[in-house]
């Protein structure tokens, strides 16, 4: 198995435009999540979903939109983009029930 | 989610075993307990779970005290690779609690 694959794994935007993270696992996880985290800081969550077609706001998600059409797949879209986006981002996923999250590799956002 | 504390940063000669506490006074009583390992420039990797008294795999242990308030990891005989940010996170796995946030975590260096 894969596990979690995010892509790109580096990205260089101008400020107002626009990109989207691609997050997709395969382990048949409910549970979805998008952290960014900036040069020395901890992990901050963005947006979770609970399951295909539920998604819910985490601690800063202002800036970002995220959509869950299949099980498999958890997108993250920034629109309008602004230097302080410019961070690593986490997809992570984990089975109900148990809170073992599993890590994508990042993408590196650098917004100029 | 109950609000996790932990030391900013520590260090260890090699060899040596290293623990790294976290407190979280107001944990409830569904609350697990789960530590994470996060190398530079990658995502997060599980490294332990428990809910009371100790558990042992075969990289760390977790010691639980009775009243559950705080948690201590237990890195045995530790080398340079072990140099890392430490993460305690506190939640329910099932419904109710699928929102994951991450504290501060603690830097751990490794000296030879």
């Amino acid at each position: 198995n894969a596990g979690v694959t995010q892509t790109p794994k580096f990205r260089i935007l101008k400020i107002g435009q626009s990109m989207t993270l691609q997050c997709t696992q395969d382990m048949n996880h409910n549970y979805m999540y998008w952290y960014r985290q900036d040069p020395g800081m901890g992990l901050k969550l963005i947006y979770y979903s609970v399951g295909a077609g539920i998604t819910d706001k985490g601690e800063v998600p202002n800036g970002y939109n995220v959509s869950r059409s299949t099980t498999e797949d958890f997108p993250l879209r920034l629109e309008l983009a602004a230097p302080s986006q410019t961070s690593v981002y986490f997809c992570a996923s984990r089975r109900q029930g148990n809170e073992k999250l599993f890590f994508g590799s990042g993408t590196q956002l650098s917004v100029l | 989610l109950a609000k996790t504390t932990q030391p900013v940063s520590m260090d260890s000669y090699e060899g040596q075993e290293v623990n790294i506490t976290c407190s979280h006074n107001n944990i409830a009583t569904n609350d697990y307990i789960t530590w994470y390992q996060q190398f530079p420039s990658q995502g997060p990797r599980f490294i332990i779970q428990g809910y009371k008294t100790k558990v042992t795999n075969e990289v760390a242990s977790l010691f639980i005290p009775a009243d559950r308030k705080s948690s201590t990891l237990s890195l045995p005989r530790v080398s340079l690779s072990d140099t890392a940010v430490y993460y305690c996170l506190v939640g329910e796995s099932n419904f109710g609690n699928e929102k994951l946030t991450f504290g501060t975590g603690t830097r751990l260096t490794i000296i030879p």
